[in-house]
């Protein structure tokens, strides 16, 4: 199993604000994944990032992969309660086989 | 596209019992995952397949688990016997090329 660290755990800011999440590991990875989950449902795909360095954006987030595949992070600009979610980091280094991170509980207060 | 199917969504079960989850993946999707989820230990990957085989199952926790895949388009996981420390988030997932998953709405076990 891979060990994938995120943090912080938990994060409570007010809209408008920005904020960063991290995922770091040991292990290198072929590709690292980002979901966001909702009370009560699965969790949904963000993005997957294959390329060291690699910065992907999608409206106000921002994704980037560690230059040694070891790592990621999670930028949100402004964020708005909408982004309030359970937010996790997946990495594959075996093919085929996704490890979840610990997860970074976000609250966005209107 | 309906996406991923899980039934049931809730089920509460007296320890000692069977307890059957079933998953209806997406048409075409050759991938299909099983995950639990706690609050203690988070995603936890149970076991895979590629096109209805079992690839890895080193995630099962112990023989008390069976899953099966008869046919592209359904899955079971199976407790027997459930105990409490069983009582998780069950979820299923499918993917088209192993990489890009999508989750179904998950299976909350509770064994009492």
């Amino acid at each position: 199993t891979q060990l994938l660290e995120q943090s912080p755990q938990f994060l409570s800011i007010q809209e408008g604000e920005n904020l960063t999440v991290y995922c770091n590991s040991s292990s290198v990875f072929s590709s690292l994944q980002w979901y966001r989950q909702e009370p009560g449902e699965g969790p949904v795909l963000l993005v997957t990032v294959v390329t060291g360095g690699e910065v992907k954006k999608l409206k106000r987030l921002t994704f980037q992969f560690g230059d040694a595949r070891k790592d990621s992070s999670l930028h949100i600009t402004a964020a708005q309660p909408g982004d309030t979610g359970l937010y996790l980091c997946a990495g594959d280094s075996t093919g085929n086989q996704f490890y979840f991170g610990t997860g970074t509980s976000l609250t966005v207060i209107p | 596209d309906a996406g991923v199917i899980q039934s049931p969504r809730h089920e509460v079960t007296e320890m000692g019992q069977e307890v059957t989850l079933r998953c209806k993946p997406i048409s075409g999707h050759d991938y299909l995952f099983w995950y639990r989820q706690t609050m203690m230990r988070g995603l936890e990957l149970l076991i895979y397949f590629n096109n209805n085989v079992p690839i890895d199952d080193s995630g099962m926790p112990e023989d008390r688990f069976s899953a099966k895949m008869p046919n592209a388009s359904f899955s079971t996981l199976k407790i027997q016997p459930s105990e409490p420390r069983d009582s998780a988030v069950y979820f299923c997932a499918s993917s088209s090329d192993g990489y890009g998953y999508t989750f179904g709405s998950g299976t909350r076990l509770t064994v009492v």
